[in-house]
């Protein structure tokens, strides 16, 4: 299964926006990116995908590199609700992929 | 509707001992997959199961099992638990397979290993 590499947290301020990057260097064509989130003491939520193109919805915008390579999750406006552990996975259609999510990026959010 | 429902929350067994722990999924999905996460490890794919089969099986030891009920109920047993086994166990359906449609989590089974 293609892996993604994500760093172990990142430190944000209340109301500015926010960049979570994911690198997939070995993603297959027919790999989709999915992001969840998982807050404190709750299972994990989905947040969006995306396969080639960027993609928006009312949580995040999903902007992927051209190469497929790597993509970033951006929170436009970080709120202290947005405090969690972030997960970037590959999933393909396809095939069986085994679906681990790793340790993600946690987020802290200050006032 | 009715999300994704685990029991029992929170449960402590000795080594040695087995557990089964259940999840119901949301009405109408056939797909239940289970996870396994440690602070150690992060959140690490069991297996997976579809119209009552196993579709798909992550890196653990054979001690680990399931079943998935025609209602979609599923269930996975540990047996001969061991302290590494310690984890927060959850569960997640999917309306088409877990490849290819949205999870819906649980809020997990807390096993404690003494």
């Amino acid at each position: 299964d293609a892996k993604t590499t994500q760093p172990n947290s990142m430190e944000s301020n209340e109301e500015e926006p926010v960049h979570l990057p994911c690198n997939h260097s070995t993603i297959s064509g027919t790999d989709y990116i999915h992001w969840y989130r998982q807050l404190p003491s709750q299972g994990p939520e989905y947040v969006i995908h995306g396969l080639t193109s960027n993609v928006n919805n009312r949580m995040a915008s999903l902007a992927i590199a051209e190469d497929r390579k790597s993509s970033t999750l951006i929170l436009h406006r970080a709120t202290l609700r947005d405090a969690a552990v972030y997960y970037c996975i590959l999933r393909n259609n396809s095939g069986y992929s085994t679906l681990t999510f790793g340790k993600g990026t946690m987020l802290l959010v200050s006032p | 509707k009715a999300g994704v429902t685990q029991t029992p929350r929170y449960l402590i067994k000795t080594r040695g001992q087995q557990v089964t722990l259940s999840c119901s999924p949301i009405s109408g999905h056939r797909s239940v997959s289970w996870y396994q996460q440690t602070p150690g490890q992060g959140l690490q794919f069991l297996f997976e199961y579809f119209s009552e089969t196993q579709r798909n099986k992550g890196n653990f030891p054979g001690r680990f099992s399931g079943r998935q009920f025609s209602n979609s109920r599923s269930e996975m047993n540990v047996s001969t638990l061991e302290l590494g086994d310690s984890a927060l166990y959850l569960c997640a359906s999917s309306l088409v397979t877990a490849n290819t449609g949205e999870l819906f989590f649980g809020e997990g089974s807390r096993l404690t290993v003494l």
